[in-house]
């Protein structure tokens, strides 16, 4: 059964960039789009991006400018950097493996990123 | 981008009633390529349907989905104490996939 693993700093600094990795245990990273989301404190959840095996790339139009996202198959992991990190970065973040017919089908455990001064 | 939105906000509800969520798209979704997520506190969200209408893998037969174009509904037949959640949709039909902002169902 396959598994996500989030892992990088909780803490960032403000301008700083946020930097996380997901690996993918119990599969193979082939064949599906490796999805960021994320959730602020007391909010919704919010589609990040994702990347797909082949290293092509989707992300939410309010954030493209600051994101990149690239997978690393040889390492059955995927990673999101943002740069410039405001306050409003802070969330709980979900890697998550998706393919074009079930949607978002498996979701890593979170992990909480706060961005400060 | 295509914009969801929920209603209403929040379902007051009591044990073995019927539940009815509203997703509405500002645009039409693709293939009906539309999934409905269920979050309890502190966990990550969990796929409950996808593709409008097919139940994931161990979801039980009172979760179903309905719906096309713009418009679609999660129904929950007879509520669990454990459906006592909030609710996301999500349409994947285009390369810019969305979440709606959710409902909560909380116990009457």
């Amino acid at each position: 059964q396959v598994q996500l693993q989030e892992s990088g700093p909780g803490l960032v600094k403000t301008s700083e960039t946020l930097s996380l990795t997901c690996t993918v245990s119990g599969g193979s990273i082939s064949s599906y789009y490796w999805t960021w989301i994320r959730q602020p404190p007391g909010k919704g959840v919010e589609w990040i991006g994702y990347v797909y095996f082949s290293g092509s790339t989707s992300y939410s139009p309010s954030l493209k400018s600051r994101l990149t996202m690239s997978v690393d198959t040889s390492k059955n992991q995927f990673s999101l950097k943002v740069s410039s990190v405001t306050a409003a970065d802070t969330a709980v973040y979900y890697c998550a493996r998706a393919n074009y017919l079930h949607g978002v089908e498996v979701w890593g455990r979170g992990i909480t990123v706060t961005v400060s001064s | 981008e295509i914009v969801l939105t929920q209603f209403p906000g929040t379902l007051s509800l009591s044990p073995g009633e019927r539940a009815t969520l509203s997703c509405r798209a500002s645009q039409s979704v693709s293939s009906d390529y539309l999934a409905w997520y269920q979050q309890k506190p502190g966990q990550a969200p969990r796929l409950l349907i996808y593709a409008t209408s097919s139940r994931a893998t161990g979801i039980p037969d009172r979760f179903s989905g309905s719906g096309s174009g713009t418009d679609f509904t999660l129904t929950v037949s007879r509520l669990e104490p454990e459906d006592f959640a909030v609710y996301y949709c999500q349409q994947y039909g285009s390369s810019l996939w969305t979440f709606g902002q959710g409902t909560k169902v909380e116990i009457k």
